[in-house]
């Protein structure tokens, strides 16, 4: 089945500077991904959600890289600042037919003022 | 209000009890599941239900049943509990295949 491996596990940086985490997964027929932040205590909230390969997209605050070719899924939070510190995870939807999310394993992130 | 719903938030309990969690969305969706997270933060699918298809992760001890009563309402039972039990349970939902998800506030469980 899918498997989903994501890094950094801990991530720390300066307030103002950029936080990369990255997401591979295995199975090519996978065809939607996702990002989640959740904060202390909190549920999981849903960043952005994307499908086509290769694509930039643009949040508040973020950017999402889909490269399909590579399997690879990225998340890069520009200019980071102390309420972005939380747990990030990514998610693949399993082409399986069964509408489960497979998650990564999470990336705590602390932004340091 | 539109949303996810978990009662209770926190439920502490003794080893070999049975505990039931309840999950409630008012979003008209159409799949409901249930996921684990364990203290390491490690989100792990229990059972994925759609009013016609109940999915189970072949991984999750037989101790642990779904019960809903219609496609609104997705309870969660453990029948005895071990302390390897003790997790944050995440109740969600989507409407169909691949929709977005939307999660509950959580029930964490403490079993001592």
């Amino acid at each position: 089945g899918e498997q989903v491996e994501q890094r950094p596990p801990h991530l720390s940086v300066r307030e103002g500077d950029s936080a990369f985490i990255t997401c591979t997964y295995t199975d090519p027929n996978s065809y939607y991904f996702f990002w989640y932040k959740q904060e202390p205590g909190a549920s999981l909230q849903l960043l952005m959600k994307v499908f086509s390969s290769t694509e930039i997209n643009e949040g508040q605050g973020f950017t999402v890289l889909l490269n399909k070719k590579d399997k690879r899924l990225s998340l890069n939070l520009t200019a980071a600042h102390p309420g972005d510190s939380a747990a990030y995870f990514c998610a693949v939807s399993a082409s399986s037919g069964s509408w489960q999310l497979i998650f990564g394993s999470g990336t705590q992130l602390t932004v340091m003022p | 209000e539109t949303a996810v719903f978990q009662t209770p938030n926190y439920h502490v309990t003794q080893v070999g009890n049975e505990v039931s969690f309840n999950c409630k969305q008012t979003l008209g969706h159409d799949t409901m599941y249930w996921y684990k997270q364990d203290s390491k933060k490690l989100l792990k699918i229990m059972f994925s239900y759609n009013n016609k298809q109940l999915i189970v992760n072949e991984t999750v001890p037989r101790r642990f049943s779904p019960q809903s009563s219609d496609k609104a309402h997705l309870n969660l039972r453990i029948k005895s509990v071990e302390p390897e039990d003790s997790a944050v349970y995440l109740c969600a939902s989507s409407l169909g295949a691949n929709s977005d998800y939307t999660f509950g506030s959580g029930t964490r469980l403490l079993v001592i």
